[in-house]
């Protein structure tokens, strides 16, 4: 079990810029979420999805968009980075919205 | 709405003493509520669940409650190691139905020195 796993692990963007945090695990988890993380903030939840076909908004949704066209994978898509977007990115699975959630390593991404 | 307050300053141990970490929440008593570990540069690991009928849980070392009343869960590591060093989370959903997101308090940091 590889468990959740999270590309690429460091990214550099320029303002404008778009690109796609990949996530995906192995568990056949039905909940998915990404969070981002950012220095006294503590995680905060972007977008999550309780199935393969359903996504819904989290705190902190705009700029961010997410689909789940399989069990597996979470795709997180920056559509126009822009500075206050640098953080750390988790993608998280757990088997229903009320069980433990499992973390990837994160993705630190730095817009300038 | 709901919001979570832990203390953000640092906690300090001496080896082998108890460490008590404090989640507070400020409306309604969740269903449940969740701590997770986290080392730098990782991923929270999750330790513990406990329920709203459950007033504790434990697991090895580890000991968590929960007070409605007081709004308040307390995490306790019994006999801690400089390996217990580390952030530790708190989440809950921040609703009571079941469709609520779950969302994360800031953590504290905990340092246990030999």
């Amino acid at each position: 079990n590889a468990g959740v796993t999270q590309t690429p692990k460091f990214q550099v963007l320029k303002t404008g810029q778009s690109m796609t945090l990949q996530c995906a695990q192995d568990m056949n988890h039905e909940y998915m979420s990404w969070y981002r993380q950012d220095p006294g903030m503590g995680l905060r939840l972007i977008h999550y999805s309780v199935g393969a076909g359903i996504t819904d908004q989290g705190e902190v949704p705009n700029g961010y968009n997410v689909s789940r066209s399989t069990t597996e994978d979470f795709p997180l898509r920056l559509l126009s980075a822009a500075p206050s977007q640098t953080s750390v990115y988790f993608c998280a699975s757990s088997y229903s919205r009320s069980n433990e959630q499992y973390f990837g390593p994160g993705t630190r991404l730095t817009v300038t | 709405s709901q919001k979570i307050e832990q203390n953000s300053e640092a906690l300090n141990i001496q080896e082998g003493k108890t460490a008590t970490l404090t989640c507070n929440y400020t409306n309604y008593s969740p269903a449940y509520l969740q701590w997770y570990r986290q080392d730098p540069g990782r991923g929270p690991v999750f330790l513990l669940l406990i329920r709203e009928n459950e007033k504790e849980k434990r697991k090895e070392r580890l000991k968590v409650t929960f007070d409605t009343t007081l709004k308040q869960s307390l995490f306790h590591i019994t006999a801690s190691q400089p390996a217990d060093s580390a952030t530790y989370l708190c989440a809950l959903p921040s609703g009571y139905s079941s469709a609520s997101k779950i969302i994360f308090g800031s953590g504290t940091r905990l340092s246990i020195r030999p």
